[in-house]
């Protein structure tokens, strides 16, 4: 079946642009994760929504980061004015409930020059 | 969710049993092992999770110590596609959570 997809794969910006990453989960999976990784690091959390209710952003770096589910399916990651220091790839995971496993999309590879 | 140690790389010889071993000395009795990796430029992909037994599926098999101090990650016959980074976590399996990532072990097959 249709895994975890993110769109864009690739997206270069210029410092000061705001982006826009969107995911779309599994479909049915309740739980949906952001994660960002940098260059030769594991991923690191950012947020995470229960169908729409984002129950813990303690993990976005600053208030610059933003993330929402509004419908409990599609989510959307903006980040406003960017830095070259949020450079990374960003990955979105879903899971069907609290007893499931997290399957991970293919990411969105940010670029800010 | 508990730490755990890795090592930073290991080759293998393709063919053969790629062995990654992954230290957890502080685990908590509610916390299982779980395993991902990471193909390049792709996301992370599960492989299996464990609480105290051994557990095996399609991809590969985890042996958990009797004392649930370490583990073992077996890939029986390893391709030149099991070239990845290896993530080793320890987590509370019943609680939708956020997944601590470590570095993991980048895991070479050699042809």
């Amino acid at each position: 079946g249709a895994g975890v997809s993110q769109s864009p794969r690739y997206k270069v910006a210029k410092r000061g642009q705001d982006v826009a990453l969107r995911c779309d989960p599994i479909s049915g999976h309740v739980s949906l994760f952001w994660y960002q990784q940098a260059l030769g690091q594991g991923p690191e959390f950012l947020t995470y929504f229960q169908n729409e209710a984002q129950l813990d952003k303690s993990g976005l770096p600053s208030d610059r980061f933003f993330a929402e589910r509004p419908e409990g399916s599609v989510s959307t990651l903006k980040i406003q004015r960017t830095q070259q220091e949020d450079s990374a790839v960003y990955l979105c995971a879903s899971s069907l409930g609290p007893l499931d496993t997290q399957y991970f999309g293919p990411g969105t590879r940010l670029t800010v020059l | 969710d508990a730490k755990t140690t890795q090592p930073t790389s290991m080759d293998c010889a393709e063919g053969r049993a790629a062995n990654l071993p992954c230290n957890h000395s502080t685990i908590s009795g509610n916390e299982y092992v779980y395993w991902y990796r990471q193909i390049h430029s792709q996301g992370p992909q599960y492989i299996i999770h464990g609480l105290k037994n051994n557990e095996t599926n399609e991809m590969a098999s985890l042996i958990i110590t009797e004392d649930r101090k370490s583990s073992t990650l077996i890939l029986p016959h390893a391709t030149l596609r099991d070239t990845a980074v290896y993530y080793c976590i320890v987590r509370v399996a019943a609680r939708d959570d956020k997944i601590i990532f470590g570095k993991g072990t980048r895991l070479h097959i050699l042809p």
